[in-house]
């Protein structure tokens, strides 16, 4: 099975830099995804990661380390658009289905 | 465009009823997927389906139904053995099983 932690909520302010992080543990791993959700929307893809390292997409990053079970989202530059719920999905190896986290919120204040 | 349509945006459940979800994709994808949302809380797998008359047990089948005799169409059944509907239902597709997932605007069930 799988078992993932992330922070709940988080506050930062417009301009600024956050990072989300996830940490993970699974019985076989094949990839990590990031989601964004906005209130009352449908999710998202923001990223993939399936090998170490970092993955810069824009104002967005994702990194991985797979001995550590652990992945963060990093967001740059913030915008108010910003404020909204991000969910981190492992891939699980044998079934190829994704189980979610229960998401962080980030709240953007200026 | 092509897209995920869930309808109806919003349902409402009397006691003892069953009520079927709609869910319909023209991406021309393999894998479609059924998640419920409840508040504050990530994303739980109902069913999926991997291809056309296929489909699997996710981690909270019980109380649901699915079927997938096309491979656009994946509607999810809450049956009256669902003791605890309420629920935002997300539907969600991918070109393979495993693959990124792209959802529907999802329907919020209730009860009455």
């Amino acid at each position: 099975g799988q078992n993932i932690d992330q922070p709940t909520e988080m506050t930062a302010t417009e301009g600024a830099i956050v990072q989300i992080n996830c940490t993970y543990q699974t019985s076989g791993f094949n990839g990590l995804f990031w989601y964004q959700q906005h209130a009352g929307e449908a999710p998202t893809f923001l990223s993939y990661n399936v090998l170490d390292g970092l993955e810069e997409k824009g104002r967005f990053s994702s990194f991985l380390s797979r001995s550590k079970g652990y992945s963060y989202l990093l967001l740059k530059e913030l915008q108010m658009k910003d404020s909204a719920s991000y969910l981190c999905a492992v891939r699980d190896l044998n079934a190829g289905k994704s189980t979610f986290g229960d998401g962080t919120t980030l709240t953007v204040k200026p | 465009d092509g897209g995920i349509t869930q309808s109806p945006k919003y349902l409402f459940r009397k006691e003892g009823q069953n009520v079927t979800l709609s869910c319909e994709q023209n991406l021309n994808h393999d894998a479609m997927y059924w998640y419920r949302q409840d508040p504050g809380q990530g994303l739980r797998l109902i069913y999926y389906s991997q291809i056309v008359n296929d489909f699997q047990k996710g981690d909270i089948a019980e109380g649901y139904s699915v079927s997938r005799e096309k491979k656009e169409s994946f509607p999810l059944t809450v049956t009256s053995a669902q003791k605890n509907p309420t629920a935002f239902y997300l539907c969600a597709s991918s070109i393979r099983q495993g693959e990124k997932l792209f959802f529907g605007s999802g329907t919020q069930l209730s009860v009455l």
